[in-house]
């Protein structure tokens, strides 16, 4: 099985900041691979598919980049409502597995 | 509007057996590959299995954990996606979610305990 690895697992910060998480593969998946972001109670919701292609609707601070074995998840400048826990998902094989999460809160 | 509406969760002992529903509007699921989900409380999300649409074989794939125990089918006339779920465990015990990818379901709760 593919595993992967998030990093930081949580961080704080504050509105208006810039905030990266990133993802390692344990194998080349291409661009086989997306982002979610789930908040507390609720379903997840598709934020990048493809590495960087912006699901509809997703507002455009959010940005992903990578490929191979290393993705990134950019928020541009974070909002209150992006307080919440971001899975990465590589989609090149099954299981298709998600990582461990990041959470991110409040400074 | 699409949406997907989970059903079907609820308590049950170990052993016993459950079958979720996944019922879709707005949105065809005969023509998608669907997918099931689970969260165990405090956890994060586990992929369990899929069934890719007709067109392109139809077939189902599941995770270790639960393969020869879950078997995931649809109803194409009823736009509606399956989980039987046999044999179940208390470690089994998460919010089970149906999704595309895109369109995700509200999540149905199953508690497996004595």
């Amino acid at each position: 099985d593919i595993q992967m690895t998030q990093s930081p697992s949580s961080l704080s910060a504050s509105v208006g900041d810039r905030v990266t998480i990133t993802c390692r593969a344990s194998q080349n998946i291409g661009n086989f691979f997306n982002w979610y972001q789930q908040r507390p109670g609720k379903a997840p919701n598709l934020l990048i598919y493809g590495a960087s292609s912006l699901q509809s609707g997703v507002p455009s601070r959010f940005s992903g980049s990578g490929s191979g074995t290393d993705f990134t998840l950019i928020i541009g400048s974070l909002q209150p409502e992006d307080f919440a826990t971001y899975y990465c998902q590589q989609s090149y094989s099954t299981p298709l597995t998600f990582g461990g999460g990041t959470k991110v809160e409040i400074k | 509007e699409v949406q997907l509406v989970e059903s079907g969760g609820g308590l049950v002992k170990p052993g016993e057996s459950l079958r979720l529903s996944c019922a879709a509007s707005g949105f065809s699921v005969s023509n998608a590959w669907m997918t099931w989900v689970r969260q165990a409380p405090g956890k994060g999300l586990e992929w369990i299995g899929r069934i890719k649409r007709k067109s392109d074989g139809g077939t189902t794939d599941y995770a270790a954990p639960v393969k020869d125990r879950f078997t995931i089918s649809r109803d194409d006339s009823q736009e509606t996606l399956y989980l039987q779920m046999n044999s179940l465990k208390p470690e089994d015990t998460a919010v089970y979610y149906c999704t595309s990818g895109e369109a995700w379901g509200q999540g149905t709760l199953v508690t497996v305990s004595s």
